[in-house]
């Protein structure tokens, strides 16, 4: 298993301006996993954070929007960009080896 | 592309009931197949994972049924409480999540 520590746990933000979410896991990991879940709905990955190298982004998903850093093996941000209100999600990292362990979540209002 | 099919969207089932919730995979190449429960404002948390060489798994009120032959696994909850109220997530394996059941559990 892993402990996931994820934070902000929510925060409310400016159209235009940008919000940076930390993830710290309790373990070394290779791959690190950022997903976005709209309301009710289900787990979008955006993109797959190996350390050591360029990010894997999702189809719809692009590294100008979404700017992702791994500086280790237990460490990882996610920057949204430039949010507008379409961007008001839940946003979860994750580490996954035969199943799934998630941060608890950002919930992202954009006003 | 979606590779797990998971229904009912949603469900309400009343206090006592079983809840019962199916998953239809298409990839057999995994390991495991879990489990999520998400409770609102949390993330996914493991609930409970089967191997593909078992047929069934039960920790406590929770079962996995698995059919290896039909590609299908479901979540029964037996006792079915007001505290199972959550969204639930299949998976293939840590990776590919089904779009989630809703089920409330009426008092």
């Amino acid at each position: 298993s892993a402990v996931i520590s994820q934070k902000p746990s929510r925060d409310i933000c400016q159209r235009g301006t940008s919000l940076t979410i930390q993830c710290q896991v309790d373990s070394q990991v290779t791959m690190m996993f950022w997903y976005r879940q709209q309301p009710g709905q289900s787990l979008t990955l955006i993109a797959t954070a190996n350390q050591g190298s360029e990010a894997t982004y999702e189809s719809g998903f692009v590294i100008d929007k979404f700017p992702i850093s791994r500086p280790n093996l237990t460490f990882s941000t996610l920057t949204v960009s430039n949010m507008s209100p379409e961007d008001s999600s839940i946003y979860l990292c994750s580490v996954s080896g035969l199943v799934a362990f998630f941060g608890q979540g950002t919930r992202l209002t954009v006003v | 592309q979606q590779q797990v099919k998971q229904s009912p969207q949603s469900l309400i089932v009343q206090k006592g009931g079983i809840s019962i919730i199916n998953c239809a995979y298409e990839n057999t190449a995994f390991d495991y197949f879990p489990w999520y429960q998400q409770f609102p404002g949390k993330g996914p948390a493991l609930l409970i994972a089967i191997r593909p060489d078992v047929s069934e798994k039960k920790e406590g009120r929770f079962t996995i049924s698995f059919n290896k032959s039909a590609k299908q696994f479901s979540l029964h909850i037996m006792d079915s409480q007001p505290g199972d109220s959550a969204t639930y997530f299949c998976a293939e394996g840590g990776l590919t999540f089904g779009k989630g059941t809703h089920l409330i559990i009426q008092p």
